[in-house]
């Protein structure tokens, strides 16, 4: 069975503070996609990151960052240097794959919500 | 472009009422998600289209849901009889189908059965 688990319920920073969200997954899959999305506080879900299973090159966004470790089932975000803007609830995600993409069937992890104070 | 448009943005209803939720996806996508969000289970899946075609309606709850796809512009959520324990947030979402992509979200309809 497929799952995903942020195990960080809360994490609370101060502004300019770095900080790392962390996911871990299970499936027997091969192929799969694993993304980030996040809730701001008006509740709408925006897309941040997609990395499939065959990707594992980090990639960094601005002060944003993400370490795929398929060796320990992990896809981990960073955020550098936080602003009060970035508080929100980060959730990871994991899709299987299909033919040449993915299904979109998303399992979500349980979220963590993230802080930061000025 | 416009994205995925859900209405009503808030429902308040009385137990036992039905409840029709709605959804515009990205034009040009064919598949198209429900996701429903609880404080007690996160975000869970619903049901999801292909092509207007029902894929997988596992994560239906129970009889009291149903949904459908008339058209690749349209689909709806219904809830009869509503209860309680139905109040959440409920997303749809829609993708290309057989694409690497990802899916983009709607605003959400909160609804409240009281």
């Amino acid at each position: 069975a497929q799952k995903v688990t942020q195990a960080q319920t809360e994490i609370s920073v101060v502004e300019k503070e770095d900080v790392t969200l962390d996911c871990v997954y299970e499936t027997r899959d091969t192929t799969y996609y694993l993304f980030w999305y996040k809730q701001p506080p008006s509740g709408e879900l925006v897309f941040l990151i997609r990395r499939n299973s065959f990707d594992e090159q980090n990639e960094i966004s601005g002060r944003y960052s993400w370490n795929f470790q398929k060796s320990t089932s992990s896809f981990n975000f960073t955020i550098t240097a936080s602003q009060v803007v970035d508080s929100a609830v980060y959730f990871c995600a994991l899709s299987e794959a299909r033919g040449s993409g993915n299904t979109g069937k998303l399992i979500f992890g349980q979220g963590t919500t993230l802080q930061v104070k000025p | 472009d416009a994205g995925v448009i859900q209405s009503p943005r808030h429902e308040v209803t009385e137990m036992g009422q039905e409840v029709t939720l709605r959804c515009k996806p990205i034009s040009g996508h064919n598949s198209l998600f429900w996701y429903r969000q609880t404080m007690m289970r996160g975000l869970e899946l619903l049901i999801y289209f292909n092509n207007n075609v029902p894929i997988d309606d596992s994560g239906m709850p129970e009889d009291r849901f149903s949904a459908k796809m008339p058209n690749a512009s349209f689909s709806t959520l219904k809830i009869q009889p509503s209860e309680p324990r139905d109040s959440a947030v409920y997303f749809c979402a829609s993708k290309k189908q057989g694409t690497g992509t990802e899916a983009f979200f709607g605003q959400g309809t909160r609804l409240t059965v009281v």
